[in-house]
């Protein structure tokens, strides 16, 4: 089955630097998302992606955060001065078409740890 | 309203029984309801997942019963084995949105 990949599987970093997480979404897929869930609480909602903007966002999703998608191929979310509270495990998530009942398949995730 | 309460937080079943994680959810416009596996160190994976125009969705051991009046759906888990001890999500979604809201995850330790 085709996978998400993300890079790296560990980050670590000191508050208030900036962060880039890369994901490489599967191939023909055109929807794309960041979800993290903070040590074990559940999984929440960044950002959606189609078409080069942002389609949907939480609350969440503040000025610190942003997304890109720099080629064809990667797909990134950046924290521009990370916070303690950042501290999470951050999944990349891609689907084929955008509607509610799409199969959203997830990456392995990165561990961002904040200290 | 925008909560999908999940229960129970933890479960053990001995090997053959049967596993039930139940969820609940207040916002009546959710109309997708998917449940994800995640093993440690991976990412969720969609199991199964219902809409509300059916009672009931069967995929092999796995099945989801859906109360659309009581505004709550379940996992049951047949003939539970070790392989299935995982992290177990529910979530829901509605047309027009791109998120999922998930609850709050049940630990399954299904012992040999």
């Amino acid at each position: 089955e085709p996978e998400v990949t993300q890079t790296p599987s560990h980050q670590v970093t000191q508050m208030g630097q900036e962060v880039i997480l890369r994901c490489v979404p599967i191939s023909n897929h055109l929807y794309f998302y960041w979800y993290r869930q903070i040590l074990g609480q559940k999984v929440e909602f960044l950002v959606s992606f189609y078409n080069n903007e942002i389609s949907e966002k939480s609350e969440i999703f503040d000025d610190q955060f942003s997304v890109e998608r720099p080629d064809g191929s990667n797909f990134t979310l950046k924290i521009r001065s990370t916070k303690l509270e950042d501290s999470a495990m951050y999944f990349c998530a891609s689907s084929l078409g955008g509607t509610a009942n799409e199969k959203l398949f997830f990456g392995s995730g990165t561990q961002l740890s904040v200290l | 309203q925008q909560q999908v309460k999940q229960s129970p937080q933890s479960l053990i079943v001995q090997k053959g029984g049967i596993s039930i994680i139940n969820c609940a959810y207040e916002n009546t416009a959710f109309d997708y309801f998917p449940w994800y596996q995640q093993f440690p160190g991976k990412g969720p994976a969609l199991l199964i997942a219902i809409r509300p125009d059916v009672s009931e969705k069967k995929e092999g051991r796995f099945t989801i019963s859906f109360n659309k009046s009581a505004k709550q759906f379940s996992l049951h888990i047949m003939d539970s084995q070790p392989g299935d001890s995982a992290t177990y999500f529910c979530a829901a979604s509605k047309a027009g949105t791109y998120k999922y809201i998930f609850g709050t995850g049940t630990r399954l330790k299904v012992l040999a």
